[in-house]
C-alpha cells in the first residue's frame, strides 16, 4: 500500500488549489481517505474523511465550507481543493487511508501520505 | 467534540528508559483510541489502535493500555528511533479528534 502526495505549493491568498493523493496497492474505492492537516510547529488535525466509492463524506465542523474533497477512481487518486486559500491554511496536509470497522473501534489511519505543504502567502 | 489531553507535552528522557504519556478524554470513548507517532518532517506512523492492540510491524516494546478516560502508551527502553512526538486519536465519534502531541526529547 503507497499513498503519494503532489508536491509542494506556494500560493497567493485567494487563488484556488488541488493537491492530490495517489494511491495503489489495495482497492481504492473500497477505503476512505482522510486528509489531516499539521499547521508548521503544532499538532494533528483532522479534517475530513471521503469515501471514493460513492463519494460519501464527514467533514470536521471547524473546517466544513473551507474545501471540498474528491477522486478520480480510474486513477486510485484523491483530491483535495480550495477555491480561495487564506494565509491561515499555511500548513502540510497530510491524506490517509482510513481503516474501519464500521463501529469505530478498530478504525485507524493505517497508510499515510509523505504530506504537501500548502504556503499561502503574497 | 471530544477533547484527548495529553501529558505531559513533552518529556526529555535517556536512550534505554521507560517512558509512558498519558491521554485523558474529555467523555468516554470506551476503548476507541489509536496511537501515532511522527518523527521530525515526517508523516505519523500507527502504532496502536483499539486501544491496546499493537498494529503488525511495530516494535513490541510499545504497548498501551485504558482504564476508563484514561490511556497510556509505554514505550520500553528508549531507543533513538523513538525520540518523536507521539499523538492519541479517539475513533469513537466525529470529528475523530487527535490529542496535542507529547514530544519525546533525548536527555
Amino acid at each position: 500500500v503507497q499513498l503519494v502526495q503532489s508536491g509542494p505549493e506556494v500560493i497567493q491568498p485567494g487563488e484556488s488549489l488541488t493537491i492530490s493523493c495517489q494511491t495503489s496497492g489495495y482497492n481504492f474505492a473500497k477505503f476512505w481517505i482522510a486528509w489531516v492537516r499539521q499547521v508548521p510547529g503544532k499538532g494533528l488535525e483532522w479534517m475530513a474523511i471521503f469515501f471514493p466509492g460513492d463519494s460519501d463524506t464527514k467533514y470536521n465542523p471547524s473546517f466544513e465550507g473551507q474545501f471540498s474533497m474528491s477522486s478520480d477512481r480510474s486513477r486510485s487518486t484523491a483530491y483535495l481543493h480550495w477555491s480561495s486559500l487564506r494565509a491561515s491554511d499555511t500548513a502540510t496536509y497530510f491524506c490517509a487511508r482510513h481503516r474501519t470497522s464500521g463501529d469505530g473501534k478498530y478504525d485507524a489511519f493505517d497508510f499515510w501520505g509523505q504530506g504537501t505543504t500548502v504556503t499561502v502567502s503574497s | 467534540d471530544i477533547q484527548m489531553t495529553q501529558s505531559p507535552s513533552s518529556l526529555s528522557a535517556f536512550v534505554g528508559d521507560r517512558v509512558t504519556i498519558l491521554c485523558r478524554a474529555s467523555q468516554s470513548v470506551y476503548t476507541y483510541v489509536s496511537w501515532y507517532q511522527q518523527r521530525p518532517g515526517k508523516a505519523p506512523n500507527l502504532l496502536i489502535y483499539a486501544a491496546s492492540t499493537l498494529q503488525p510491524g511495530v516494535p513490541s516494546r510499545f504497548s498501551a493500555s485504558a482504564s476508563g478516560r484514561d490511556f497510556t502508551l509505554t514505550i520500553d527502553s528508549l531507543q533513538a528511533e523513538d525520540f518523536a512526538t507521539y499523538y492519541c486519536q479517539q475513533t469513537y465519534t466525529y470529528p475523530r479528534t487527535f490529542g496535542q502531541g507529547t514530544r519525546v526529547e533525548v536527555k
